[in-house]
């Protein structure tokens, strides 16, 4: 089945840098990859998701792309804001673009 | 749009009783729910894929008889965690999807199980 490995575990920011966040994945087939972002006890919710037909995409601050030939994506946020501290969890799709297998997680910590 | 509710929120149960958890979509029709389990400071786990009208599809190392999954109608699934025991104590949560021609899922807010 699907692997997802996902880096760095905890990441620490000044506000107004940027952070990066990275993820692989083993199943070639896979053609669905969002990010989830979970505050402490919260539900997670998606911030932003790219498909395998592109290789980038933007959304103000928050961009994603992706390298379908190295299998691995990445999370970049801009202009970091205390409020972006939270958990973020990468996933990528099965075959079927249905079942999702998610990262480790990367606690993100924005300091002022 | 896009809505995921999910109850109870918290629940304590004592070891051997059973415990039944709701999820529903308030504002679309799902097919598709899912069921994870989160522990502390850990990443999601997906338990089951659960489809309306159909048996749920479970993952490897979950056991079926133990985490009953009824998705009875295109807005609901739950999930019955059957006698209990401490280490079944973990943060439930479900997730939708609003259709076939879609991969997002939308997650619940989460069931906090703690058994005694």
């Amino acid at each position: 089945g699907e692997n997802v490995e996902q880096h760095p575990s905890t990441l620490s920011v000044q506000e107004g840098d940027s952070a990066v966040i990275k993820c692989t994945y083993s199943d070639s087939a896979s053609n669905y990859f969002p990010w989830y972002k979970q505050e402490l006890g919260k539900r997670p919710q998606l911030i932003i998701d790219i498909r395998s037909n592109v290789g980038e995409k933007k959304d103000q601050r928050i961009a994603v792309t992706l390298n379908k030939t190295a299998k691995h994506f990445s999370l970049h946020i801009t202009e970091t804001q205390p409020e972006d501290s939270a958990v973020y969890f990468c996933a990528a799709s099965d075959r079927g673009g249905n079942k999702l297998t998610f990262g480790t997680g990367t606690q993100l910590k924005v300091e002022l | 749009g896009a809505v995921v509710s999910q109850h109870p929120s918290r629940v304590i149960c004592k070891s051997g009783t059973s415990v039944k958890i709701e999820c529903r979509s308030l504002d679309f029709q799902a097919t598709t729910m899912f069921w994870y389990r989160q522990f502390p400071k850990k990443s999601l786990m997906l338990m089951a894929t659960s489809n309306e009208g159909s048996k749920a599809t479970y993952e490897q190392g979950v056991e079926k008889d133990k985490f009953l999954i009824n998705h009875a109608s295109l807005t609901l699934s739950t999930l019955t965690v059957t006698s209990a025991h401490p280490e079944d104590s973990s943060f439930y949560i479900c997730s939708a999807t609003p259709g076939t021609a879609t991969y997002e899922q939308y997650f619940g807010p989460g069931t906090r199980l703690t058994v005694t």
